[in-house]
């Protein structure tokens, strides 16, 4: 799975809408960007995730770049129970001997302070 | 919210002792996992199970091992625990490997 890169932390106003970038510069073809997030003491939660499009769901949207080499996660109007860990993953969406193993990196600190 | 439910959700034992946390799903997926996390490492795989009695090893496997004898419970059993067993397990399921994973909240468990 390809590596990714994320800004350690990020602050963000409540109400405004929050941008995550993710770097996946060595991404294949056949990878999807997934995006979870952990608040604190909880197990991780799915957001979103995308192959080429870009995504939109009830919770946030998802912009991949045309050449797929970064993407960036949008909580539209962010507020304070959005404050968590957020993990940008590349993986393939195939089973084979992987069998949807996540691969977690260290994440971004969102903090959205009132 | 997926129906799993780890358990227990805290645990304290001593080294040498066997420990085994269980998560139970409502949902009939076929894919079941379980990972551990701790500081500065991220959430690593322990084993996975792919069907009932099929299971597998992930990449933090020793010491550890694992049954489904049922697809509604896969148990990950410690049988003699050490210090570096200390971590925070989270059990996660997913009907195909190529869809979305969903956690339970995860079991702390402290190996004194």
């Amino acid at each position: 799975d390809a590596k990714t890169t994320q800004p350690t932390s990020m602050d963000c106003a409540e109400g405004r809408a929050a941008n995550l970038p993710c770097n996946h510069s060595t991404i294949s073809g056949n990878e999807y960007v997934y995006w979870y997030r952990q608040i604190h003491s909880q197990g991780p939660q799915y957001i979103i995730h995308g192959l080429k499009n870009n995504e939109t769901n009830e919770m946030a949207s998802l912009i991949i770049t045309e050449d797929r080499k970064s993407s960036t996660l949008i909580l539209p109007h962010a507020t304070l129970r959005d404050t968590a860990v957020y993990y940008c993953i590349v993986r393939l969406n195939a089973g084979g001997t992987s069998y949807g193993k996540l691969t977690f990196g260290q994440g971004t600190i969102l903090t959205v302070h009132p | 919210d997926a129906g799993i439910t780890q358990s227990p959700r805290h645990k304290v034992t001593e080294t040498g002792t066997p420990v085994t946390l269980r998560c139970h799903q409502t949902e009939n997926h076929r894919y079941m996992y379980w990972y551990r996390q701790d500081p500065g490492h991220g959430l690593r795989l322990i084993h996975y199970s792919y069907g009932v009695k099929d299971t597998d090893k992930g990449e933090v496997s020793d010491g550890y091992s694992v049954s489904r004898s049922k697809t509604e419970d896969f148990l990950l059993t410690l049988e003699s625990a050490t210090s570096s067993q200390t971590s925070v397990y989270f059990c996660a399921i997913t009907r195909q490997p190529n869809q979305p994973q969903h956690f339970g909240d995860g079991t702390r468990l402290s190996i004194l």
